[in-house]
């Protein structure tokens, strides 16, 4: 099946830090999502990505869909205790059937 | 605000046990999921469900069966558990038009351990 091979695995960064991660796919996508996942709870989305070279925010997060349309971007400014989770890619083609997700960046802010 | 519940957060079972794992969610969402996550492995689709008593198999099946006899229900069941369906499972759900049946909104997720 279709992967997605997202970047860095984990982040240990100060608070107050920006943060970058990204998702990179061998094929081309028409959709790019991104999800937090608090420990022990499911995942929530954050933004949804639908046009190439869209640039989305939602508060401190900013997400960007690929203009190669094989990668999305998230950044977050400013980092606070709270941002501490898991970070899931998710992306569709044409070609599959359901959404294909990342293996997760997971982030941890230290004081 | 859509809302997925799940429900139980947590269960353990004995092997050869039948298991229900059940989801509802209250925004009229034609399309349901069910997602095992699992470290290393991230979230793989287990069965989808676009509508009532209709039901399509995932990435991974083997093992699990689906029900979903009204919209808002979507259960999964193990019919003998086995110690490696030991996971979190997530249920999820999403519109069926347009780009929004992309945008999936997930329960909290049910830790699930066989022993």
């Amino acid at each position: 099946g279709q992967q997605l091979n997202q970047s860095p695995q984990s982040m240990f960064i100060q608070e107050g830090e920006d943060v970058s991660m990204n998702c990179t796919s061998s094929s081309i996508f028409n959709t790019w999502l991104w999800y937090k996942q608090d420990p022990g709870e499911g995942p929530v989305l954050l933004i949804a990505l639908y046009k190439a070279g869209e640039l989305t925010s939602n508060g401190r997060l900013t997400a960007q869909f690929g203009i190669t349309r094989k990668d999305s971007f998230l950044n977050i400014s400013a980092s606070i205790p709270s941002d501490v989770g898991i970070y899931f890619c998710a992306g569709h083609s044409g070609s599959a059937r359901q959404l294909t997700f990342g293996s997760g960046t997971q982030l941890t802010v230290l004081p | 605000d859509v809302k997925v519940t799940q429900s139980s957060r947590y269960l353990v079972k004995r092997t050869g046990e039948k298991v229900f794992l059940e989801c509802v969610q209250d925004m009229d969402h034609e399309n349901m999921f069910w997602y095992r996550q699992d470290p290393g492995l991230g979230l793989r689709l287990i069965y989808f469900s676009y509508d009532v008593k209709m039901k399509e198999k995932g990435d991974i099946p083997e093992g699990y069966s689906v029900s979903r006899e009204k919209k808002e229900r979507f259960s999964l069941i193990l019919e003998s558990a086995s110690t490696n369906q030991t996971s979190m499972y997530l249920c999820a759900s999403s519109l069926s038009g347009g780009y929004l049946r992309y945008e999936q909104y997930f329960g909290p997720g049910t830790r699930l351990t066989v022993t």
